[in-house]
């Protein structure tokens, strides 16, 4: 199965600031990675699809890059409604593997 | 509006079954992929299950096979997830998930979720 390895597991940021979580695939995925927020309480939601593409209704200050093996999701001007913890996920016909969570704490 | 609503967690002892079920609205059910997935108490998340929309294809996580089994009614717009021999690790949260794909096979993100339902495995 293909792993999949976030970093960092917490962060501490303010408004303002701009994030950058990462993620890493064990092997290449071309661009079948996704990002989901998760609130505590919630379920997740959906933020970036195919690496790159923005969901419909999420706000332009979120930002997905990479392919192959590395992948980044970045927060610019981090606001205080972005407190959540973020997931990557691999999705192919045999597994949809999710990374460990990024904790964003807006200070 | 689009909706998923899942049903069936509980309070099960070890060794029990449970059947989970996730009721979809507002959407053409039968046109699209499903999944089940779960998070255990202060955990991750982790991917349970994907079943097509014709029930064609099915997949289980590895850690998954086994115990549990998905299937789906396209006439009661309705995804199910049997999980026999509950075993403390299994409690957490259980949500199931729309994978938009076209074509109704694989694969895509999971644009729709469920708000969950609770299971809690415990004598």
């Amino acid at each position: 199965d293909i792993q999949m390895t976030q970093s960092p597991f917490t962060l501490s940021a303010s408004v303002g600031d701009r994030v950058t979580i990462t993620c890493r695939a064990s092997q290449s995925i071309s661009t079948s990675l996704a990002w989901y927020q998760q609130k505590p309480g919630e379920a997740p939601k959906l933020l970036i699809y195919k690496a790159s593409s923005l969901e419909s209704g999420v706000p332009s200050r979120f930002s997905g890059s990479g392919s192959g093996i590395e992948f980044t999701l970045t927060i610019n001007s981090l606001q205080p409604d972005d407190s959540a913890t973020y997931y990557c996920q691999h999705y192919n016909s045999y597994s949809r593997t999710f990374g460990q969570g990024t904790k964003v704490e807006v200070k | 509006e689009v909706q998923l609503v899942e049903s069936g967690g509980g309070l099960v002892k070890p060794g029990g079954s449970l059947r989970l079920s996730c009721a979809a609205s507002g959407f053409t059910f039968n046109r699209y992929s499903m999944n089940w997935v779960r998070q255990a108490p202060g955990k991750g998340l982790e991917w349970v299950s994907s079943i097509s929309s014709s029930s064609s294809f099915i997949y289980y996580s590895d850690s998954m096979k086994g115990r549990f089994t998905i299937s789906r009614d396209n006439a009661k717009n309705s995804l199910y997830l049997q999980i026999n021999n509950l075993r403390a690790e299994d409690t957490g949260v259980y949500y199931c998930a729309r994978d938009p794909s076209s074509g109704g096979v694989c694969c895509d993100a999971f644009d729709i979720w469920g708000q969950g339902t609770m299971v809690t495995v415990s004598s």
